[in-house]
């Protein structure tokens, strides 16, 4: 099992470029999230998908828009990216649904985006 | 959004020496508390999660323990090796399954 992958590793773009960010898993998990992580900000959710069909804005959503393929597939979308989005872009996949609050989340290597 | 507090941000170690560190959180609509490991420039991985007042958990050298009356666990790690260093991170899950994290704790083991 590959657990989460996401494409691409590394990504450079111009302020109003638009890219997507992919995001896939084989566990068959229910809930897929998307986060950044910032220096000295640890952390934080952009949006989530608690199952196949639904997806709910987490603490930091302006920018993004996302795509629950489905149920292996997470995408996120900037569609006009800016300076401010220069980040480490994670996406991880829970269990949910299943163990409740008690899951785990399994985080993919990670996209490192900058924006000139 | 759930208050996660983690303390110290940063820690510098000799190898053999034991650690520890805190996490703190509201003890009010506690669901599980979680504990990843983090490697620099590869992504985080789950150490512990914990439900239970009291509950103990352990990995090795590592364990960690669970107050969710006072609102707080603790990280300890026995006999630090520089293969520990790393950035512990916790994180508290709240509804959904959406787990709100801390800034983490670095750490640094030196030989």
């Amino acid at each position: 099992n590959a657990g989460v992958t996401q494409t691409p590793k590394f990504q450079v773009l111009k302020t109003g470029q638009s890219m997507t960010l992919q995001c896939a898993q084989d566990m068959n998990h229910n809930s897929m999230y998307w986060y950044r992580q910032d220096p000295g900000m640890g952390l934080r959710l952009i949006y989530y998908s608690a199952s196949e069909g639904t997806t709910d804005k987490g603490e930091v959503p302006n920018g993004y828009n996302v795509s629950r393929l489905n149920k292996r597939e997470f995408s996120l979308r900037l569609e006009s990216a800016a300076p401010s989005q220069t980040s480490v872009y994670f996406c991880a996949s829970s269990e949910a649904g299943l163990a409740g609050d008690r899951d785990t989340q399994y985080f993919g290597p990670g996209t490192r985006l900058t924006v000139l | 959004i759930l208050n996660v507090e983690q303390s110290p941000q940063s820690l510098h170690v000799q190898e053999g020496d034991s650690t520890n560190f805190t996490c703190s959180f509201p003890s009010s609509n506690f669901y599980a508390l979680h504990w990843y490991r983090w490697e620099t420039a590869k992504s985080p991985e789950a150490l512990f999660v914990m439900t239970l007042n009291g509950d103990e958990k352990k990995k090795g050298r590592i364990s960690a323990t669970l107050n969710t009356k006072e609102g707080y666990s603790y990280l300890y790690i026995k006999g630090s090796q520089p293969e520990d260093s790393a950035t512990y991170l916790c994180a508290l899950s709240g509804t959904a399954s959406k787990l709100t994290f801390g800034t983490g704790t670095r750490l640094q083991v030196t030989l």
